[in-house]
């Protein structure tokens, strides 16, 4: 069964250093997305991207966050300058078309000491 | 804006036995799609149901089913014949299909089924 894979699964930063984090989304799925969850939170939005832009973002997605898709398999978040409220479960997720299901990868958990 | 409401933080149930975990939500839109994800201590997100907001028929799989209620904006998951491994926390989501796709969470509902 296709599924979102997320590398790396745990990433320890320092306080200013810039993170990727890397989701291979389901091969025919054309809607991506990233999710957050602080821990003991519930999941928030971030930004969705199709056709190679971004279709919505959330006021939490300021300039300190961008997305990619480098190439017609991966689809990255980066954060330039890490924070320590940053720390969290990032979830990437892709889905066929808007409605329909999306599917999630296992996450990142970002600890930003 | 939507805004999705689960107003029970934790519920416990013992195995075999039936549970149902409420959500409502608020949006001005007529066409949308609401779920229930799982997710584990894993913390992985597992899609448990889904309901379109234009059919009146309730979705069911399996041991899990909803009872919406569109004009109360009211979207409960029932889960039949609890099982150890139902332990969980269990989001509701929303996403409109007029705009762009981005889910709303609740809060969540943390589950706990005991012997």
């Amino acid at each position: 069964e296709p599924e979102v894979t997320q590398t790396p699964s745990h990433q320890v930063t320092q306080m200013g250093q810039e993170v990727i984090l890397r989701c291979v989304p389901i091969s025919n799925h054309l809607y991506f997305y990233w999710y957050r969850q602080i821990l003991g939170q519930k999941v928030e939005f971030l930004v969705s991207f199709y056709n190679n832009e971004i279709s919505e973002k959330s006021e939490i997605f300021d300039d300190q966050f961008s997305v990619e898709r480098p190439d017609g398999s991966n689809f990255t978040l980066k954060i330039r300058s890490t924070k320590l409220e940053d720390s969290a479960m990032y979830f990437c997720a892709s889905s066929e078309d808007p409605w329909s299901e999306q599917f999630f990868g296992p996450g990142t958990r970002l600890t930003v000491l | 804006a939507q805004t999705v409401t689960q107003s029970q933080p934790e519920m416990s149930v013992q195995e075999a036995e039936t549970v149902t975990l409420s959500c409502t939500y608020d949006t001005s839109e007529s066409n949308y799609y609401l779920f229930w994800y799982k997710q584990p201590p894993s913390r992985q997100m597992i899609l448990v149901i889904r309901q379109e907001a234009y059919k009146q028929q309730n979705a069911t799989e399996n041991r899990f089913s909803v009872n919406f209620q569109k004009a109360a904006k009211s979207f409960s998951l029932k889960i039949s014949d609890s099982q150890l491994g139902d332990t969980a926390m269990y989001f509701c989501a929303f996403v409109n299909t007029g705009t762009a796709s981005k889910l709303t969470f609740g809060t969540g509902t943390r589950l706990q089924v005991t012997l």
